[in-house]
């Protein structure tokens, strides 16, 4: 595998059910990011993580819980969601987080469906 | 605050004709500037980045983009489009470092990019 893979591709869930996605990073890079792209909304960055430590959480509501084992792995999991959370989640890996190597590589994303 | 704006939420062109995707960004100070292509159910791709130095920047499938400090623009070109090309694109910005912020990428609405035969 190469560059930023993400699985699963596409998932569908209830609102009660419990589910995570997974982010697997072939770079070596030391950040990770999640984002969430809804239809006809810009990129909405989630979470970031830098060396397996949060730096940031743009106010993402708690039934969304990003974990981060280590600088290649980075889950999302996802619990009582509501319909409004259907959208494409991309995982995306940085060198660094500032600086001049700090363009970001993105996954293919996860398209979820709530009902 | 840091923003990125690009002007037209859909562009649309033929097959062979000049492809401009406009985009500005709002700092005194000039960001690293980026130029993303996503084609339909896949991530983003990364076409080209400035960073510094010369401000004409050449980027994968034939793209490049041009610097200018004057206008704070970042537009994107392509001399000739090609049916393939019709995609969504995003210009994006990250703060330099010391302007005192984390330097994550900040991007705009997208750009909706239509190819006619």
């Amino acid at each position: 595998e190469t560059g930023v893979t993400q699985t699963p591709r596409h998932l569908v869930m209830g609102m009660t059910n419990k589910k995570s996605l997974k982010c697997e990073q072939h770079l070596g890079h030391n950040a990770m990011y999640w984002y969430k792209q809804s239809a006809k909304k810009p990129l909405e960055l989630m979470f970031v993580y830098n060396f397996k430590e949060q730096t940031e959480n743009n106010s993402v509501p708690s039934r969304f819980s990003p974990e981060c084992p280590n600088s290649s792995h980075l889950f999302l999991h996802l619990h009582t969601l509501q319909p409004e959370d259907s959208a494409l989640y991309l995982c995306a890996s940085s060198q660094q987080l500032a600086g001049v190597n700090n363009e970001q590589f993105f996954g293919p994303g996860t398209r979820l469906t709530v009902l | 605050a840091q923003s990125v704006t690009q002007l037209g939420s859909h562009v649309s062109v033929s097959e062979g004709a000049l492809v401009l995707l406009r985009c500005n960004y709002s700092s005194s100070v000039p960001p690293y500037l980026f130029w993303y292509v996503q084609y339909p159910n896949q991530g983003l791709q990364l076409l080209l980045k400035y960073t510094t130095g010369a401000t004409l920047v050449k980027g994968i499938n034939g793209f490049e983009a041009e610097f200018k400090k004057s206008e704070t623009s970042f537009h994107l070109t392509k001399p000739s489009a090609h049916m393939s090309d019709a995609a969504e694109y995003f210009c994006a910005v990250s703060p330099r470092p010391g302007s005192g912020n984390t330097g994550k990428l900040i991007f705009g609405q997208g750009t909706t990019l239509q190819v006619k035969p």
